[in-house]
């Protein structure tokens, strides 16, 4: 069965940066798009970026354009979300999230698998 | 960016009450609209794509209909599995967009 699993909660000071991991098992990993997604505290979800793990290609929502890298590792179908320059504002959920179309085709920004999510706090 | 609107934010409803909530996109999208559960701690489950097809292993008391700007997520007897906030999200067009979601609570 199709499962991912995403490291644990971190705390960051304001200015730094967090490296997050979205470990990928069931299916062949470099088939399907992979997309993040957050949900700040009592707030609704909101779209991060997307990463072609067969070719590497991201797309990144404009919010975040700079500031956020995603980046794979085939070798252990490992999907990874960095964020720099972290402030408050960042304190979420953070979840890895695959898109249902294969990299055959454009992404389709459907999201049938969801992680476990992973909460950074952002606090001096 | 277009914008999901979902209503009501919130219900309270009686176990076993047939329950729709309703879901307007700013545009229209065609059928590209999912449905999503989330209960507290957990992560958004998928329960429903293209409008109105339900992802495997969701059980049948869950309906979507709707195409173009006005869809609607129908339970049709609530069980206390259900008490959970439901989440909208619009893929016709990019950027992905998500309602702001209703939370569904026992009365």
């Amino acid at each position: 069965q199709v499962q991912l699993v995403q490291s644990g909660t971190d705390v960051k000071k304001p200015g730094a940066s967090v490296k997050l991991s979205c470990q990928a098992s069931g299916y062949i990993f470099t088939s399907y798009y992979m997309h993040w997604v957050r949900q700040a505290p009592g707030q609704g979800l909101e779209w991060m970026g997307v990463i072609n793990p067969s070719a590497g290609s991201t797309r990144y929502a404009q919010k975040f354009q700079g500031r956020v890298t995603l980046t794979r590792d085939t070798s252990t179908s490992t999907v990874y979300m960095d964020l720099s320059s972290l402030t408050s504002d960042d304190t979420a959920v953070y979840y890895c999230a695959r898109d249902d179309t294969t990299v055959r085709d454009q992404e389709n920004y459907y999201f049938d698998y969801w992680g476990q999510g992973t909460l950074v706090t952002v606090s001096s | 960016d277009i914008q999901m609107t979902q209503s009501p934010s919130s219900l309270s409803a009686f176990v076993g009450d047939r329950v729709t909530i309703t879901c307007r996109a700013s545009q229209g999208i065609a059928n590209y609209l999912a449905w999503f559960q989330q209960k507290p701690g957990k992560a958004p489950k998928s329960l429903i794509s293209a409008a109105s097809t339900l992802q495997s292993g969701v059980p049948s008391k869950f309906s979507g209909s709707g195409s173009g700007t006005d869809f609607s997520l129908t339970i049709s007897s609530l069980q206390p599995e259900d008490f959970a906030t439901y989440y909208c999200q619009q893929y016709y067009s990019y950027p992905p967009t998500f309602g702001q979601g209703t939370k569904v609570e026992i009365k």
